[in-house]
């Protein structure tokens, strides 16, 4: 199973920084079928990034993704107030599925 | 628009099963895979296992082989859950999720909570 680590566990930033979050995997993450998921409290998981860098339908460009093996990362080009979340990667290239533990992205 | 629409909240006894649905519209059902996903309080989303909906075939993660049964009726387009042998560290709000690349769809949650 490839266990997900995220770091750092929570980022405190406030408004029109840059927040940089990191995804390292056990062992490398084949197909680069890597994800990146943003969850506010009460609400499913919306899918932002697939494929490491592709981002999903309606997401916008201040979000993209990168990395490859086993080290990858989500930038936020400059944070909104509506992104201030939980952010979770998740490869689907090796049975089982596995989720990393979440970073929180906090207002300072 | 696509929607996935779970079924309510259930309170079970250690020792049960629960039955979860996962209603969906707004696309062709049998041209994707439906996933099932759980998240325990603090902890990180777990996924349990998938069907696809088009054949029926179904794969489960080897933590609940045994104890998961994944099915779906097509007539309904829906996709159904079974957890047996429950206990207190099956609390959690499950989910269902449409796959195509990622899991671009999901069901608002389900909260199963098992207490005696």
């Amino acid at each position: 199973e490839i266990v997900l680590t995220q770091s750092p566990g929570i980022l405190s930033l406030s408004p029109g920084e840059r927040a940089t979050l990191s995804c390292r995997a056990s062992q490398s993450v084949s197909g680069s079928y890597l994800a990146w998921y943003q969850q506010k409290p009460g609400q499913a998981p919306r899918l932002l990034i697939y494929g490491v860098s592709t981002r999903a339908s309606g997401i916008p460009d201040r979000f993209s993704g990168s990395g490859s093996g086993t080290d990858f990362a989500l930038t936020i080009s400059r944070l909104e107030p509506e992104d201030f979340a939980v952010y979770h990667c998740q490869q689907y290239g090796s049975p089982p599925l596995t989720f990393g533990g979440g970073t929180k992205v906090e207002i300072k | 628009q696509v929607q996935l629409v779970q079924s309510g909240a259930e309170v079970k006894k250690p020792g049960a099963s629960v039955r979860v649905s996962c209603k969906t519209s707004g696309y062709t059902f049998s041209n994707y895979a439906l996933h099932w996903l759980r998240q325990a309080p603090g902890q990180r989303i777990e996924w349990m296992g998938w069907i696809s909906a088009g054949s029926g075939n179904t794969k489960y993660s080897q933590k609940f082989q045994g104890r998961v049964t994944i099915t779906r009726d097509t007539s309904a387009s829906t996709a159904y859950l079974e957890l047996s042998s429950l206990t207190s560290e099956d609390t959690a709000l499950y989910y269902c999720a449409r796959n195509l690349i990622g899991f671009d769809y999901w069901g608002q949650g389900t909260l199963v909570t098992v207490s005696s």
